[in-house]
């Protein structure tokens, strides 16, 4: 079946520096990908929608140019966390959607998350 | 707008016995529902999916939901609790303009010996 793979799984580094969290479809294309982050004992939050070709769209109440969001092609979408400060320490998951599905409502496939932990 | 409400944010039961998740949601046309889990600090699972044909939706390691339009409710059913499945449960819609998914707050089930 589907796949999306993220990677790292886990992350610490310092306030301040940036870290790139990168989420791959490893058997499908993924014209669309989303990223999503959740703190401890919350539900998940949509950041942002990753389109493959242009600009990604944030979601309301989310620095683009703190989270940066590349879709270079159609099984890699990037999200780095630009000068990084403990209150960005969090769960960050990717989903993708698969090309090949054409009506609403298509199963989409979430990656096994990213810890991110800024000291 | 679509939103879901999990009703309840914790539920315990012993194994072996009935599991009910609720979930309630509003939209203004027929939506497409799904249930997820999420174990302790992985990523999410899909248990299943309601995108406008049976009502009745059979999932994933004896998981259920049932689409009732009337009550707008999707609750997630099974009969027989495992230790295993407890998790964090959510209740998630999808928007049909953008595809984008709507996540209800969770449930955290929690299954006793």
């Amino acid at each position: 079946g589907a796949v999306v793979s993220q990677h790292p799984s886990w992350v610490i580094c310092k306030s301040g520096t940036s870290v790139k969290i990168e989420c791959r479809s490893l058997d499908f294309q993924a014209t669309t990908m989303f990223w999503y982050r959740q703190f401890p004992k919350q539900s998940l939050m949509l950041m942002a929608t990753s389109n493959e070709g242009s600009k990604a769209t944030y979601e309301q109440g989310v620095e683009k140019d703190k989270f940066l969001i590349n879709h270079a092609s159609l099984t890699l979408s990037t999200l780095t966390v630009t000068s990084a400060h403990p209150e960005d320490s969090s769960f960050y998951i990717c989903s993708a959607r698969d090309r090949g599905l054409l009506s609403v409502g298509n199963t989409i496939y979430f990656g096994e998350g990213s810890w991110l932990t800024v000291v | 707008a679509q939103s879901v409400t999990q009703l309840d944010s914790h539920v315990s039961v012993s194994e072996g016995t009935p599991v009910l998740l609720r979930c309630n949601y509003s939209s203004s046309y027929s939506p497409s529902l799904f249930w997820y889990v999420q174990h302790p600090n992985k990523g999410l699972q899909l248990l299943l999916k309601y995108t406008s044909a049976a009502t009745l939706v059979k999932g994933i390691n004896g998981f259920e939901a049932e689409f009732k339009k009337s009550e707008t409710s999707f609750h997630l059913t099974k009969p027989s609790a495992h230790m295993s499945d407890a998790a964090e449960y959510f209740c998630v819609v999808s928007d049909r303009g953008t595809d984008k998914l709507i996540f209800g707050t969770g449930t955290r089930l929690q299954v006793f010996p």
